[in-house]
Formats: structure tokens, C-alpha cells, sequence
């Protein structure tokens, strides 16, 4: 099974708002609305961000959020805030009753 | 709070099975409708989920690692565990086990996550 594609880097300023995208096939993101996202600081374990393409575990900013076009997932993170560096992964279900990850993206506050 | 936390050998010899035990606290891992897994992640690069496991026995695996790959449940002492045969350098990885969700047609997010261990393939 192929990684699902998503962007090496994305950057912004405090405050604003960025989106990072997640794109697979009709077999995996776009076929099942069972979508997460992990957020992976250095050296640390990931962390669930967002699961069924939108929802927010309870703990998690509401900073956070999560939609679906097509075969692309998106995550959307507001208000960009020094702590929200880090690596961010995405995950689907596919049809071959397994789980596979994006690529990742490394988020850069600048 | 449920906790992960994995545990074996650091250094596996190349051509060896790679052996990792996952102990799991303040939940038991036959009483809750969850599957438990193991993702890996070579050093500087993305996750690669390896397979998971229900506490009945019932297993998915990565079609790219099955032919290498078991995973079993030991109940009694709230464990899984992770086998992966005839290891290569390209098996060297953080390790990690975690909690998998399951939605009616199969495996879905990961959480909580153990803290990783690093497994390093080398004679």
C-alpha cells in the first residue's frame, strides 16, 4: 500500500492560519470518513489531533480542525502558535481492511 | 490513565527476530472494545503501521511486513507482543505500540501512544 501524499513543510506566522493536505485514492481517503491526524513533537510520541476526518479528541485545541474533498484530507490549525511546530501525519482506513499513513509535514512557526 | 509501554532489546542482529513486548496499565486489554497495535518509524522518517491485534487473537498486518510479522496477546498479563523475522539495517526504527480504535468495517485511530523504543539492526 502507498503512503498517502502530503506537503514536506508548511510555514507560517503567529496567528495565522495554515492547512495541510493529505491526499490519497478512492480506496483509502476518499472512499471512508475514517480520516486522523497525529501531531509528533521531536523525540516525542504522536499524539491524536483529529479522527473521523473532523472530530476533536476532548484535551485537543479547538485550534484544531479537520475536513475532507474528495480523495483529500485536509487539517486546518488557526491562530499558529509557537508550540504548534512539530510533525504532522495523516491516516485512513483503506479497503484492504488496513490503516495507512501520510508522508508527514513538517510545520515551521516563524 | 491508560498507559503503554514497550519493552525489549535495543540491538538485534541482522538476519535475527526482532522481539517487543507491550505492557498496557489502568485498563485491561480484553475489556474494551479496542484493537492494540504497533507502528514503527525509521529515524528521520514517517510512520509505518505494522499490524494489530484484538485480545481474542483477531490480527490485521501491513500486506508489505505479513510474511515477517506476529503479533500476539497475552491476556493474563495485560501484554502484546511484536516478532518480526529475518531483520534487515531497513528494520531499524522507533518502535511504538498504542491503542487502536475500531469502526464497523475495521481498524481506525491510534490513542493513547506508548513513549517508542528504538531497535537498532546491527551485527
Amino acid at each position: 500500500q502507498s503512503a498517502l501524499t502530503q506537503p514536506a513543510s508548511v510555514s507560517g506566522s503567529p496567528g495565522q492560519s495554515i492547512t495541510i493536505s493529505c491526499t490519497g485514492t478512492s480506496s483509502d481517503v476518499g472512499g471512508y470518513n475514517y480520516v486522523s491526524w497525529y501531531q509528533q513533537h521531536p523525540g516525542k510520541a504522536p499524539k491524536l489531533m483529529i479522527y473521523d476526518v473532523s472530530k476533536r479528541p476532548s484535551g485537543v485545541s479547538n485550534r484544531f480542525s479537520g475536513s475532507k474533498s474528495g480523495n483529500t484530507a485536509s487539517l486546518t490549525i488557526s491562530g499558529l502558535q509557537a508550540e504548534d511546530e512539530a510533525d504532522y501525519y495523516c491516516s485512513s482506513y483503506t479497503s484492504s481492511s488496513t490503516l495507512v499513513f501520510g508522508t508527514g509535514t513538517k510545520v515551521t512557526v516563524l | 490513565q491508560l498507559q503503554l509501554q514497550e519493552s525489549g532489546p535495543g540491538l538485534v542482529k541482522p538476519s535475527e527476530t526482532l522481539s517487543l513486548t507491550c505492557t498496557v496499565s489502568d485498563d485491561s486489554i480484553s475489556s474494551s472494545n479496542y484493537y492494540w497495535g504497533w507502528i514503527r518509524q525509521p529515524p528521520g522518517k514517517g510512520l509505518e503501521w505494522i499490524g494489530s491485534i484484538y485480545y481474542s487473537g483477531s490480527t490485521y498486518y501491513n500486506p508489505s511486513l505479513r510474511s515477517r510479522v506476529t503479533i500476539s496477546v497475552d491476556t493474563s498479563k495485560n501484554q502484546f507482543s511484536l516478532k518480526l523475522s529475518s531483520v534487515t539495517a531497513a528494520d531499524t526504527a522507533v518502535y511504538y505500540c498504542a491503542r487502536t480504535s475500531y469502526q464497523p468495517l475495521g481498524l481506525n485511530w491510534f490513542d493513547p501512544w506508548g513513549q517508542g523504543t528504538l531497535v537498532t539492526v546491527s551485527s
